[in-house]
């Protein structure tokens, strides 16, 4: 069974630019949840998809945005983007949207602010 | 909003040893409980999981039992091997208001066994 992949691996853009990535949930899974990690700060929730519904959304300004599409695949889009905005973002997916049900990461796509 | 404390490290141990990393959160509502291992050059890996109160995940020789009393999700292991060196992440997944589904993950604590 092919686990969570996220495209591009690497994404290098400039400041004020716009970052769109890429996820494909385990087959059969219909939540997808995407997380940053930043240098020094964690991992940072940053939304959740579920049934092509936003259901929650971290504390992160509205440049950020996404998508869920009707084959439960998402896009992450950053707009306007900042050097703050470097970090591996991580996309996982659940098999729906019980609290009961684990979340599994795909590998994440590295973004670099030049 | 929710918060998770780990145990601070790196943890360094000899094989055969027995390990506890301390975990304690807080969080809106009853939430679920996780562990997510590193191993290095690789992606997080759900390790174990405890949804309800005094239930015990266990995988691959890793236990973890949900104390709601303390709000405590310890991780141990009785002998660890070289191959658990790795980074050990522990996350409550919110059940309610702004934490609604979402992961709240510690630190990580660097695990590093030595032959």
């Amino acid at each position: 069974e092919a686990g969570v992949t996220q495209s591009p691996t690497h994404l290098i853009k400039t400041r004020g630019q716009q970052a769109t990535l890429r996820c494909s949930p385990i087959s059969g899974h219909t939540s997808v949840y995407w997380y940053q990690q930043a240098l020094g700060l964690g991992l940072q929730f940053l939304l959740w998809y579920d049934e092509g519904e936003e259901r929650n959304r971290g504390n992160f300004p509205p440049r950020f945005s996404g998508r869920q599409f009707p084959n439960y695949s998402s896009e992450l889009n950053v707009n306007a983007l900042e050097l703050e905005d470097s970090a591996l973002y991580l996309c996982a997916s659940s098999l729906d949207g019980d609290s009961n049900q684990p979340q599994h990461f795909g590998d994440g796509t590295r973004l670099s602010i030049l | 909003g929710d918060s998770v404390t780990q145990m601070e490290g790196p943890v360094t141990l000899s094989e055969e040893a027995f390990l506890t990393i301390n975990c304690t959160y807080t969080a809106t509502g009853y939430p679920s409980l996780f562990w997510y291992v590193q191993y290095p050059g690789e992606g997080l890996q759900l390790l174990l999981k405890a949804t309800k109160a005094d239930d015990k995940g266990s995988n691959k020789g890793f236990e973890a039992t949900y104390r709601k009393e303390t709000t405590s999700f310890h991780l141990e292991k009785g002998s660890v091997q070289v191959s658990d060196s790795a980074v050990y992440f522990c996350a409550p997944r919110g059940a309610g208001g702004t934490s609604y589904g979402k992961l709240t993950f510690g630190q990580g604590t660097i695990l590093t066994v030595h032959p």
